[in-house]
Parts: structure tokens; sequence; C-alpha cells
């Protein structure tokens, strides 16, 4: 298997802007999250899906977010519209199961950063 | 809510030296526990996690942790440092009911000098 796979792994864009990440879990997996990494605040949460319905979506900061996953295979992070502060490494992961012992599979982020 | 708390957010360790990451974890039901690697410019890669089987769990690249509940710690050694070894590394827990959502730790970046 390939692995997670996001795109673009690097973004650049103008404040005001829309911004769409993307990624494709691994074929089977059942679970899907977006992460934020930041020097700041590390590693959060920002969404997760089960069977392609969000479950919780408490860590997304703010209505300029959005997140959807029409398929099992394909979800999307939506920043509109962008701004500096956004600037970040966003990772998906996945995992199959809802043992909490499951283990989560990363993507290699995708580095935005929001002029 | 479960939580980890992971001491020191820089480790520096001569090659050949004992690695040491300290994680303790916080849980009103009994946890699952683990540690994950990142290179840079990479996604968090597993290295080794406990699932309330053998409290002394091996994991990948010589790394291995102790569960001890007693102390309420998942602690990381590796007896030899390598230069490869260089990375961020993040303590994770999870719980029953939680699906298999994990609640990370700031992380611990290691440094290893030749």
């Amino acid at each position: 298997d390939a692995g997670v796979i996001q795109s673009p792994r690097h973004e650049v864009t103008e404040m005001g802007q829309e911004v769409t990440l993307r990624c494709k879990p691994i074929s089977g997996h059942d679970y899907l999250f977006w992460y934020r990494q930041t020097m700041m605040r590390g590693l959060e949460l920002l969404i997760y899906f089960n069977n392609n319905v969000p479950i919780d979506d408490s860590g997304m900061p703010e209505d300029r977010f959005s997140a959807k996953m029409p398929n099992a295979s394909f979800s999307t992070l939506k920043i509109q519209p962008s701004e500096p502060r956004d600037s970040a490494v966003y990772f998906c992961a996945s995992s199959n199961g809802a043992s909490p012992g499951s283990e989560q599979f990363f993507g290699p982020g995708t580095r935005l950063t929001v002029l | 809510a479960q939580s980890v708390t992971q001491l020191g957010s820089h480790v520096s360790v001569s090659e050949g030296a004992l690695v040491l990451l300290r994680c303790n974890y916080s849980s009103s039901v009994p946890p699952y526990l683990f540690w994950y690697v990142q290179y840079p410019n990479q996604g968090l890669q597993l290295l080794l996690k406990y699932t309330s089987a053998a409290t002394l769990v091996k994991g990948i690249n010589g790394f291995e942790a102790e569960f001890k509940k007693s102390e309420t710690s998942f602690h990381l050694t590796k007896p030899s440092a390598h230069m490869s070894d260089a990375a961020e590394y993040f303590c994770a827990v999870s719980v029953q009911g939680s699906g298999s959502r994990l609640t990370f730790g700031e992380g611990t970046q290691l440094t290893v000098n030749p």
C-alpha cells in the first residue's frame, strides 16, 4: 500500500485566499484524522471521521475551517478565507478499527504558508 | 479526560549513550500508550505501543518502553544512541470508548552529538 497520501506537499498563498488540502487514507481504514502542527501549539487534532461521518470537530479553530469526507478514499480540509496565523503543517492520518490500540498511520503533511 | 506529559522538550545525548525520554500519563481508566517518532519534514511513525499485554514493550530501531502503573509512566529508552535517532518523539494515550483517537504530548526533541 502507498500509505496515506496528502496533496499538495507545500502550499503558499496570500491572506484571504481559499486553501484546500487533500488526503487519501489507506484503503480499508475506517477512521480519518486531521491534525495541525505548529511550534507554539504542538500537534492539535482538528477533526476526525468514522466511516465518512464527522465524529468530533471540536478542534476546528473557527468557522473558516471546514472538512469533508465524501467517500472512503478522499477527504478535504478547507480554509476560507486564509489568514497568516493558519500557517502550519497539516497532517492527515488514518486507522483501522475502533480499538483504542489501533495504530494511526500519518501522511507526510502539507506545509501551508499564508502571506 | 486522559492526558500525557512529556518531561523535557529537548534532550541531548552523545552517540552511544543511553537515551531516556520521559512520559507520564493521566487516565481514570486503563490506558493504551504509544510512542511516535517524527523525522524532519516527515509525518509521525509508530515506534511502539502498550495495549495491556506485556508491560515491557519493544519497538523498532532498538527502542523499548516500560509501562509502570504505580508511577503512571511510560518512559522510552534505548541503550545506545545513534546519530540517526535525532528526531522529535511524541508520547500519546488512548482509552476504551474513544475509538482510535489519540491525545498527544508536547513532544521531545532528541539531539545526538557525535
